[in-house]
């Protein structure tokens, strides 16, 4: 029962270079997120796509852009990486983007050096 | 801007001891709020909605309109419970609130 998964776990980038973050959920759900978790600053949404054909900006979405592939595939791209960038990547998917439970995958640590 | 606060980055407690941790919304109507729990090297997961009025773990949370507050409790800490707390507002356009570590002393 693999939930939501993202990939890679780990990715050391150097400043100025480019990356995406894969993400799927096998759950059929409408709604996928993408979340940054920074100490102090707790877990930031990025973007999110409400359902399929549709994504959004979060909170802090300068930086990167969005793919939503299909109904189970969210990706996060970085276009230039900046160490500003380095934090651990949440992605997430619930049935709708309000009133539901939300389902985390274990994390991206990326670091920008 | 409607969102969640969580005023206390760390909360340090004995085992046994009550714990408390706040969460307080800046929006009004009637909320559905949330609580996630990340333990370390497990993925953040549901604790307990406000909806379901039920008891987790022997935490529950009250929502509170007149205070705006939502804040999570347990009468007696066990060491099991230190771990990352999340207060999550039922629309997740929004980002949750700044997490709260509790760390369970014995």
């Amino acid at each position: 029962n693999a939930g939501v998964t993202q990939t890679p776990k780990f990715q050391v980038l150097k400043t100025g270079q480019s990356m995406t973050l894969q993400c799927a959920q096998d759950m059929n759900h409408n709604s996928m997120y993408w979340y940054r978790q920074d100490p102090g600053m707790g877990l930031r949404l990025i973007y999110y796509s409400a359902s399929e054909g549709t994504t959004d900006k979060g909170e802090v979405p300068n930086g990167y852009n969005v793919s939503r592939l299909n109904k189970r595939e969210f990706s996060l791209r970085l276009e230039s990486a900046a160490p500003s960038q380095t934090s651990v990547y949440f992605c997430a998917s619930s049935e709708a983007t309000g009133g539901n439970t939300i389902y985390f995958g274990e994390g991206s640590w990326l670091t920008v050096v | 801007a409607q969102r969640v606060t969580q005023p206390e980055k760390l909360l340090s407690v004995f085992k046994g001891a009550p714990v408390e941790l706040k969460c307080n919304y800046s929006y009004s109507g009637s909320p559905e709020l949330f609580w996630y729990v990340q333990y370390s090297r497990q993925r953040l997961q549901l604790l307990l909605r406000h909806i379901s009025r039920e008891s987790i773990k022997g935490f529950t949370a009250d929502l509170n309109k007149g205070e705006t507050s939502f804040h999570l409790k347990k009468p007696f800490a066990q060491e099991e419970d230190s771990a990352m707390y999340y207060c999550a507002p039922d629309d997740y356009k929004l980002s949750f609130g700044a997490g709260t570590t509790v760390t369970v002393r014995a």
